[in-house]
């Protein structure tokens, strides 16, 4: 089984605020992904990587930054958290080729005060 | 347009029903199709991928309709453990679009 982990479940911090979250692989996926979930809208793509030191942005990729030094870790980083920004965020795997699903970290919701 | 939609709900139905949902998609050139299921406060789990000759695991059947940009998930003899919402994604290369879910309740 693929096992995804996320570094927290519940994280709480403060406006402005640099927040790092997280991404550790065991399968040896290349591509690896970043979604916020929020009532109402669903996934949205912040960020995905398909390589080490590879990234490219999402549909929502405005205040985040990402980096993959390794294959196994991806992280998100909110350069100064907003308020705006709590929300559950959702870190994903796949293997590269078509047609293989995602697989899915247990999320952190995090929350910005 | 979203790139995938789905019917909200919920769905609310008894135990032993049969109950399907539809997802759209507006891709033409779309190249994978999955469902999976999402708990309260959960991640996304996949529940099955979608082929285009259809497919069966056990209760839960899935097709696609690339000619009308479909897909559908057929529950049979539903438990009070199938109630969740239940996510369409669509995926072409290394991208995926997610539906916004549909809430099924299942009840005694």
């Amino acid at each position: 089984d693929v096992k995804v982990t996320q570094s927290s479940r519940y994280l709480v911090k403060r406006t402005g605020e640099k927040v790092f979250l997280e991404c550790v692989q065991d399968m040896d996926h290349e591509n690896m992904f970043w979604y916020r979930q929020d009532p109402g809208l669903g996934l949205r793509l912040i960020y995905f990587s398909y390589d080490v030191k590879m990234k490219e942005k999402g549909d929502i990729p405005e205040g985040y930054s990402v980096s993959r030094e390794k294959k196994e870790r991806f992280s998100l980083i909110l350069e100064s958290a907003s308020t705006n920004q709590t929300s559950m965020y959702l870190c994903a795997t796949t293997m590269g080729g078509e047609a293989q699903p995602q697989h899915f970290g247990d999320g952190t919701r995090l929350s910005i005060l | 347009r979203k790139e995938v939609e789905q019917d909200p709900g919920p769905f609310n139905v008894p135990e032993g029903a049969t109950v399907a949902f539809n997802c759209t998609y507006s891709n033409s050139a779309s190249q994978s199709f999955f469902w999976y299921r999402q708990d309260c406060r959960k991640e996304p789990k996949l529940l099955m991928s979608v082929y285009s000759s259809g497919n069966e695991d056990g209760r839960f059947t899935a097709q696609l309709n690339r000619a009308s940009q479909y897909i559908s998930l057929l529950i049979r003899d539903s438990k009070l453990s199938d109630s969740a919402t239940y996510l369409c994604v669509v995926g072409n290369f290394n991208k995926f679009y997610f539906g916004s879910g549909t809430k099924l309740n299942v009840k005694p």
